[in-house]
């Protein structure tokens, strides 16, 4: 079975914190993708890697940006924590490119900034 | 935008009764249709997808319907059970290389023992 590990559940910061959200996944997926998740907006994509040292921004990445140093771990960066960045945040893996190959996802960060 | 809307956001359904979620979409190009189911606490994890080539699709106790000429696509649960409460997302995708997920904002269904 694919896993997919966020480094946290629950995690507080403060407003102006630079803030590490971190994912490793364990079946050498090529793909990795970052959503957050708000109630009645669904997922949305902030940023996916295709390989590694690779990225590209999904559909809200502003506050946002990734680092893909190895092809296990994907980590989210919050350059300097708002209070609307307060969400749920996944991480997925994906094994190829290929649209119709399932997303596998982690059980989230709840990320809290106060 | 939000390229794909779902409805109804919240749904209550007594157990043995047809739950149903629909979905439409706007861009199409899409042409792989999938839904992920979630549970409290956990990541979402593919449920059953469709492509457009095909109307319905069945696993189980779940179908997707898909009309293409309507841009809309549902899922029913047959015989619902309290097992089945969860979040569906509908969500959308290219079926070639290179492609990501467009989610629609998620139905929350809770069956009644």
């Amino acid at each position: 079975d694919v896993k997919v590990t966020q480094s946290s559940r629950y995690l507080v910061k403060r407003t102006g914190e630079k803030v590490f959200l971190e994912c490793v996944q364990d079946m050498d997926h090529e793909n990795m993708f970052w959503y957050r998740q708000d109630p009645g907006l669904g997922l949305r994509l902030i940023y996916f890697s295709y390989d590694v040292k690779m990225k590209e921004k999904g559909d809200i990445p502003e506050g946002y940006s990734v680092s893909r140093e190895k092809k296990e771990r994907f980590s989210l960066i919050l350059e300097s924590a708002s209070t609307n960045q307060t969400s749920m945040y996944l991480c997925a893996s994906r094994q190829g490119a290929r649209g119709n190959q399932p997303q596998h996802f982690g059980d989230g960060t709840r990320l809290s900034i106060l | 935008q939000q390229q794909v809307k779902q409805s109804p956001q919240s749904l209550i359904v007594q157990k043995g009764g047809i739950s149903i979620i629909n979905c439409a979409y706007e861009n199409t190009a899409f042409d792989y249709f999938p839904w992920y189911q979630q549970f409290p606490g956990k990541g979402p994890a593919l449920l059953i997808a469709i492509r457009p080539d095909v109307s319905e699709k069945k696993e189980g106790r779940f179908t997707i319907s898909f009309n293409k000429s309507a841009k809309q696509f549902s899922l029913h649960i047959m015989d619902s059970q309290p097992g089945d409460s969860a979040t569906y997302f509908c969500a959308a995708s290219y079926f070639t290389s290179g492609s990501r997920l467009t989610f629609g904002e998620g139905t929350q269904l809770t069956v009644n023992p």
